[in-house]
């Protein structure tokens, strides 16, 4: 069974620009979490997704946001971007809410210039 | 509020040994979930060992097992004869067990296995 996928790997944007990211869970999973880790603050949640519905949400700034699709495909999306949103966003999907496995993708890096 | 403490910013132990790194948590609530993650320098989170507030025995993966210490709210995670591919930053995180995936991260400690 394939992992999770977020593309892309790598991105370079600048001050005030706009990014989508996306994360493909694991086929069969249905519940998708996003993650943001920077050095200063380590791994901060920023939203998670069941059945194309935000359950939850973290601290972050109205700029974030994100959607799932009907086949549990997420993407997220930060606007305005700013020097801070520099970060790996990382990507976990479950098969259901509350689970006891939560598999990770291998990250987007994002660099603001 | 939920929190984790890896008070350990890095470790040091030799090829073949093992290694417990520490992890405390707090919360209130009475179900919750303990995992513990290692992120080599590629980035990718790997998950590795999960212990259910209500299991009765500690959760055992191959050479990881996790020494759950219920009473003191501890989590330590036991690596048995390290290996040099082990070398990489170990997360404990913490999930409330219903109703959400949303996981509460330590600071991590970044182990390194020599030779």
């Amino acid at each position: 069974k394939a992992g999770v996928t977020q593309t892309p790997r790598y991105l370079i944007k600048t001050r005030g620009q706009q990014v989508t990211l996306s994360c493909s869970p694991i086929s069969g999973h249905r519940s998708v979490s996003w993650y943001q880790q920077t050095p200063g603050q380590g791994l901060q949640f920023l939203f998670e997704y069941f059945s194309e519905t935000q359950r939850n949400k973290g601290n972050f700034p109205g700029r974030f946001s994100g959607r799932q699709f009907s086949n549990s495909r997420s993407e997220m999306n930060v606007s305005t971007l700013e020097l801070g949103d520099s970060a790996l966003y990382l990507c976990a999907s479950s098969p259901l809410e509350g689970a006891d496995t939560q598999y990770f993708g291998p990250g987007t890096r994002l660099t603001v210039l | 509020a939920q929190k984790i403490t890896q008070t350990q910013p890095g470790m040091f132990v030799q090829e073949k040994e093992a290694v417990t790194l520490d992890c405390t948590y707090d919360t209130s609530d009475p179900s919750y979930g303990l995992f513990w993650y290692k992120q080599p320098s590629s980035g990718e989170m790997i998950f590795l060992i999960y212990q259910g507030s209500y299991d009765q025995q500690n959760a055992t993966e191959g050479r990881y097992s996790l020494n759950f210490q219920k009473a003191r709210k501890s989590a330590n995670l036991v690596i048995s004869a390290s290996q040099l591919g082990d070398s990489a930053m170990y997360f404990c995180a913490m999930m409330r067990e219903h109703n959400t995936d949303k996981l509460i991260f330590g600071t991590g400690t970044r182990l390194q296995v020599f030779p």
